[in-house]
């Protein structure tokens, strides 16, 4: 069975500009989660995605949003990039309960000169 | 708000030793997991733990909950280099949906 995964791996972008990361679930997973890494805050919460539609936010300005596809694909955009938003960004996808185990892909690793 | 605190951060272990990592968090919660994360890696899971008193094991990992003293424990026995990596513990927000409130983690180092 193939594991979560994200496209692109690596990104490198200038300040001021747009970003859009994808995730594609293990196949027949219908929750989608993102997470921040950074070596500062660790890993935070950003938003869950459920059929299609939000079903939780994180503490994030709203430069960060999201949105999931029919299939269950999930897309994080970051608006008007900050240096601060350089970071790891990961998702994770589940059955659809909140208490199946979460698998996470491989993430993005974003870049903001 | 639910916080989730680890301790210690830092571990530099023995081979053949035991060590315990503790995770503590402020409010409950009926689920919390246990993650590794190899350096530059992604996080793989290693444990989930959904009712009061679950205990389990995996090679020399051994994870348990205690809901009532919202703290379970990473318990590795005989370490062996192998296991060096980060260790987060993530706990379920108390709400509907998957969102996990994690830890800073703890950084294991394992020297013979």
């Amino acid at each position: 069975k193939a594991g979560v995964t994200q496209t692109p791996r690596y990104l490198i972008k200038t300040r001021g500009q747009q970003v859009t990361l994808s995730c594609s679930p293990i196949s027949g997973h219908r929750s989608v989660s993102w997470y921040q890494q950074t070596p500062g805050q660790g890993l935070q919460f950003l938003f869950e995605y459920f059929s299609e539609t939000q079903r939780n936010k994180g503490n994030f300005p709203g430069r960060f949003s999201g949105r999931q596809f029919s299939n269950s694909r999930s897309e994080m955009n970051v608006s008007t990039l900050e240096l601060g938003d350089s970071a790891l960004y990961l998702c994770a996808s589940s059955l659809q309960d909140s208490y199946n185990e979460q698998f996470f892909g491989p993430g993005t690793r974003l870049t903001v000169l | 708000e639910l916080k989730v605190e680890q301790n210690p951060l830092f571990l530099s272990m023995q081979e053949g030793k035991n060590y315990t990592i503790y995770c503590n968090y402020s409010t409950t919660s009926d689920r919390l997991y246990w993650y590794r994360q190899d350096p530059g890696k992604s996080l793989e899971s290693l444990f989930v733990l959904l009712s009061n008193g679950a205990v389990k094991q995996e090679g020399r990992l051994m994870a348990s909950l205690d809901t009532k003293a919202r703290l379970s424990t990473l318990h590795i026995t005989a370490a062996v280099h192998d296991l060096s990596a980060t260790y987060f513990c993530a706990v379920g927000a108390n709400q509907a949906g998957t969102a996990l409130i994690f830890g800073k983690g703890t950084t294991l180092s394992v020297s013979s």
